[in-house]
């Protein structure tokens, strides 16, 4: 049980920023959120990670609610090359294994 | 920038033969992984491995399969006595660290056909 609620896909046109939601109502104080990519026919990619302040990396943004029940992941200029199936994941420390969910299928448009 | 390594990247079996799956994880990890992915599903947690012993193993993980580190690089998984159902991609990861904050590694996979 991934234990994180994402939509099957979503559309974005090139150039223009895209937010990915993802939903982890149930989340515990020591969970991290992390969130993966996979491009086709590749394994999955990191793309970031948080517990609970927002975070900034070269690739993405990941904005996460006060309450941590929610969290987007944001591109800024979705490109081409961003067309992936985005993965939420919860992560708890003590344990030894990733959940992924479904994703959600990020199409760009040119 | 350092990566895991899979190979080989195709394996095609007969069905009932043994199939040794090999990885080569990033060189300060100590943590390793395998999960698959069945065509057009997720991907699948199988096993985790840490200190030369299995950490958690998800129900997918049966009799059938056994994960080895034989020497101080390869991590390798075993299907003894493959299935049909076992054809999918394999993909082996690594970390410096357990669950939680770190960052999983993840290899290019291995498509897995059985005949």
């Amino acid at each position: 049980d991934a234990k994180t609620t994402q939509p099957n896909s979503m559309e974005s046109n090139e150039e223009e920023p895209v937010h990915l939601p993802c939903n982890h109502s149930t989340i515990s104080g020591t969970d991290y959120i992390h969130w993966y990519r996979q491009l086709p026919s590749q394994g999955p990619e990191y793309v970031i990670h948080g517990l609970t302040s927002n975070v900034n990396n070269r690739m993405a943004s990941l904005a996460i609610a006060e309450d941590r029940k929610s969290s987007t992941l944001i591109l800024h200029r979705a490109t081409l090359r961003d067309a992936a199936v985005y993965y939420c994941l919860r992560t708890t420390s003590g344990t030894y294994k990733y959940i992924f969910g479904t994703g959600t299928r990020l199409k760009v448009l040119a | 920038e350092p990566e895991v390594t899979q190979t080989p990247s195709h394996q095609v079996t007969q069905m009932g033969q043994e199939v040794i799956l090999r990885c080569v994880p990033i060189s300060n990890h100590l943590y390793f992984y395998w999960y698959r992915q069945i065509l057009g599903q997720k991907v699948e947690f199988l096993v985790s491995f840490y200190n030369n012993e299995i950490s958690e193993k998800s129900e997918i993980f049966d009799d059938q399969f056994s994960v080895e580190r034989p020497d101080g690089s390869n991590f390798t998984l075993k299907i003894r006595s493959t299935k049909l159902e076992d054809s999918a991609m394999y993909f082996c990861a690594s970390s410096s660290g357990g669950a939680g904050k770190n960052i999983q590694y993840f290899g290019a996979g291995t498509r897995l056909s059985v005949l």
